[in-house]
């Protein structure tokens, strides 16, 4: 089975300064890799995807996030940190289980971002 | 356009009592589900449904249920709250099982004692 693995639960950066949320992932094949984000009592919110292709996918409020095969990676970064980026963020790997297609989930990793 | 909704926001429940969390969507697609999230562990799936009138069991199903009647609606059943069903919960709804992003409600936090 597919997993996905945030090894920080928190990672601080100050305001300007550039910002990478880690995700690893064990998949048998070619994995299907999101990033959500999570605003304080909100639900979650889709910021990009890696399904084929380019290495470096782009997503929304300027994230982007880095595929690396050999080091089974999927980081999420952002060149200049704002504190609005303050957040809960979720990495995630599309799996087939039972006939249907399923998301697993890592556990998130809080990003404080300070002025 | 509402997208996903949920109500309620909040709930405090007795052991032993029975709630429906309520689920709608107006975005006319066809798959749904419920999660619930827990400090430190991410989102579980508890149940899913590919369209009307199909439901099915996701990782941690035990003490919910739900049904899916129409489109727009995917209500989740509590049976007998128990005080290891406390978390938020959110429902989310895609155009298909396939489908790369999901959308999700604001999230019911609820809390048996």
């Amino acid at each position: 089975a597919q997993s996905v693995a945030q090894p920080e639960d928190q990672v601080n950066v100050a305001e300007g300064n550039p910002l990478t949320v880690k995700c690893t992932y064990s998949v048998s094949g070619n994995p299907y890799l999101f990033w959500y984000v999570q605003y304080p009592n909100r639900g979650l919110q889709f910021l990009l995807k890696y399904i084929t292709g380019d290495n470096l996918v782009k997503g929304s409020y300027g994230f982007e996030a880095e595929f690396n095969k050999s080091q089974t990676s999927f980081h999420l970064k952002k060149p200049s940190a704002l504190v609005s980026d303050s957040a809960l963020y979720f990495c995630a790997v599309r799996d087939y289980m039972d006939s249907n297609y399923q998301l697993i989930w890592g556990a998130g990793t809080k990003l404080i971002i300070k002025p | 356009n509402a997208g996903v909704t949920q109500t309620p926001k909040f709930q405090v429940l007795k052991t032993g009592q029975s709630m429906t969390l309520q689920c709608a969507q107006d975005m006319n697609h066809e798959y749904m589900s419920w999660y619930r999230q827990d400090p430190g562990m991410g989102l579980r799936l508890i149940h899913y449904s590919v369209g009307a009138g199909i439901t099915d069991q996701g990782e941690v199903p035990n003490g919910y249920n739900v049904s899916r009647s129409t489109t727009e609606d995917f209500p989740l059943r509590l049976l007998s709250a128990a005080p290891s069903q406390t978390s938020v919960y959110f429902c989310a709804a895609s155009p298909s099982a396939t489908s790369y992003e999901q959308y999700f409600g604001p999230g019911t936090r609820l809390t048996v004692t």
